[in-house]
């Protein structure tokens, strides 16, 4: 499958601590993304890190890239209860290749 | 900037029954695509369009699903005959410059 993977499945912290979650593809990409889901809800678009960026900030989210291991990590820092979602990444190889990871759940205890 | 828009939101149908989704991209956005998203898993690319031509459609079992987007703005996907494993959520995107913009989806149920 050219599905990224995404680890972990299932993530459960407290508020106010950091949230990791990974990500790993197969194929050289021209970037990747990122999206939250919330529960019954679209994908919304979070960040976009180039093949040629190493780390992307934007607000509570650091997002880093590394090609030779074709991985890519999304820090959240000072949780939320709000932050309670699924996390996806998707890897964008030019032309139609597009895929999402398998998603990672987050939930954030008040 | 109104988003992607998309009707019905939830939709219940028996097997063997006829849906039909609508999707309102954003303005200006002229690449639309439609995935499958199953419970539990990513979604999954159904159908590209590039203003109102098929770019990629390889993974829309065209046995029973089909989609158009007449004029390059407003598009359609159809099932028909519905079957049980049919149950996901579709979601309409638009593009513009590599973002992907999703609408809430439409969340089928067929029984």
């Amino acid at each position: 499958s050219q599905q990224g993977e995404e680890d972990p499945q299932a993530l459960s912290i407290q508020e106010g601590e950091n949230a990791t979650m990974n990500c790993s593809y197969k194929t050289s990409i021209n970037n990747l993304q990122w999206y939250r889901q919330n529960s019954g809800r679209g994908l919304v678009h979070l960040i976009l890190i180039r093949s040629n960026e190493r780390e992307k900030h934007s607000g509570r989210l650091r997002v880093t890239l590394d090609t030779s291991k074709k991985s890519s990590s999304l820090l959240i820092t000072a949780s939320r209860a709000a932050d309670t979602a699924s996390y996806f990444c998707a890897t964008d190889a030019g032309g139609n290749q597009f895929y999402f990871g398998t998603g990672t759940s987050l939930t954030v205890i008040p | 900037e109104a988003g992607v828009a998309q009707s019905p939101r939830y939709k219940i149908i028996e097997k063997r029954q006829s849906v039909a989704f609508w999707c309102n991209p954003i303005s200006g956005h002229a690449t639309l695509y439609w995935y499958q998203q199953i419970l539990g898993q990513g979604p999954k690319l159904l159908i590209q369009f590039q203003n109102n031509g098929v770019v990629d459609d390889s993974q829309l079992p065209k046995d029973r699903f089909s989609a158009e987007r007449l004029k390059g703005v407003d598009s359609t996907l159809k099932i028909q005959p519905a079957k049980l494993e049919d149950s996901a959520v579709y979601l309409c995107a638009s593009s513009y410059l590599g973002g992907k913009f999703f609408g809430p989806g439409t969340r089928l149920t067929v029984l």
